[in-house]
């Protein structure tokens, strides 16, 4: 039973470039989180999407950020136009319904040159 | 937002010692996680704690909930280098809203053999 698999796991992307970063949750998990860390920091809440459908996206810069997650297929971390300060490590969450607990994958880290 | 403050934010002891670290908010939650993250990886799932003043115990780790459910501790007896990572508290608000746990910025451990 694979876990929450996140690729690439590390990603290398010129200014200016797009940046998509992949997540497929845990089977039969619908709910699914995108966090962001810095170095030496906790984890930094940006969105949280249900199947088709986005809760809350308070921490989501609101240029040039975006996310989904399809009926089919994994949720999509998408960064346009990336900027030095976009360097960090993604990680995205799932849990099941009703369940509390989150299962992290083992992130992406993301370097703007 | 709730902020949760962890302490101390660096540790590097000893294989063989005790230690604490704590985390505090001046916000009441309806529960609390305890994760560790190695370097590279994403968290891992300790334990939750919901009721104040409880105790829960995992092997060597003693997690308690403060009676007013602002804060907790995590307790490790006898410390072995596999103990070595990011300690990170999270926690779900008590006013209701969306399930997004909120992350403090941890407690980096080192423990030497």
């Amino acid at each position: 039973n694979a876990g929450v698999m996140q690729n690439p796991r590390h990603l290398v992307r010129r200014r200016g470039q797009e940046a998509r970063l992949r997540c497929s949750p845990m089977k039969g998990h619908s709910h699914v989180y995108w966090y962001r860390q810095l170095p030496e920091e906790g984890l930094k809440f940006m969105v949280y999407l249900q199947k088709e459908n986005i809760i809350d996206e308070s921490g989501m810069p609101k240029e040039r950020f975006s996310a989904e997650f399809p009926k089919e297929g994994p949720s999509i971390l998408r960064i346009q136009q990336v900027v030095r300060g976009d360097s960090a490590a993604y990680f995205c969450a799932s849990r099941g319904q009703g369940d509390e607990k989150l299962f992290f994958g083992s992130g992406t880290q993301l370097s703007v040159l | 937002t709730q902020l949760l403050e962890q302490s101390p934010q660096f540790l590097s002891i000893q294989e063989g010692e005790n230690l604490t670290v704590y985390c505090n908010s001046s916000s009441v939650f309806s529960s609390l996680q305890w994760y560790r993250q190695e370097p590279g990886e994403g968290p891992v799932l300790l334990v939750t704690v919901v009721t104040g003043g409880e105790v829960k115990k995992l092997k060597r780790l003693t997690f308690q909930f403060g009676d007013a459910r602002k804060d907790s501790s995590l307790h490790i007896t006898a410390a072995q280098p596999g103990d070595t990572g990011l300690y990170l508290c999270a926690g779900l608000p008590a006013s209701g809203g969306s399930y997004i746990p909120t992350f403090g910025r941890g407690t980096s451990l080192i423990v030497h053999p």
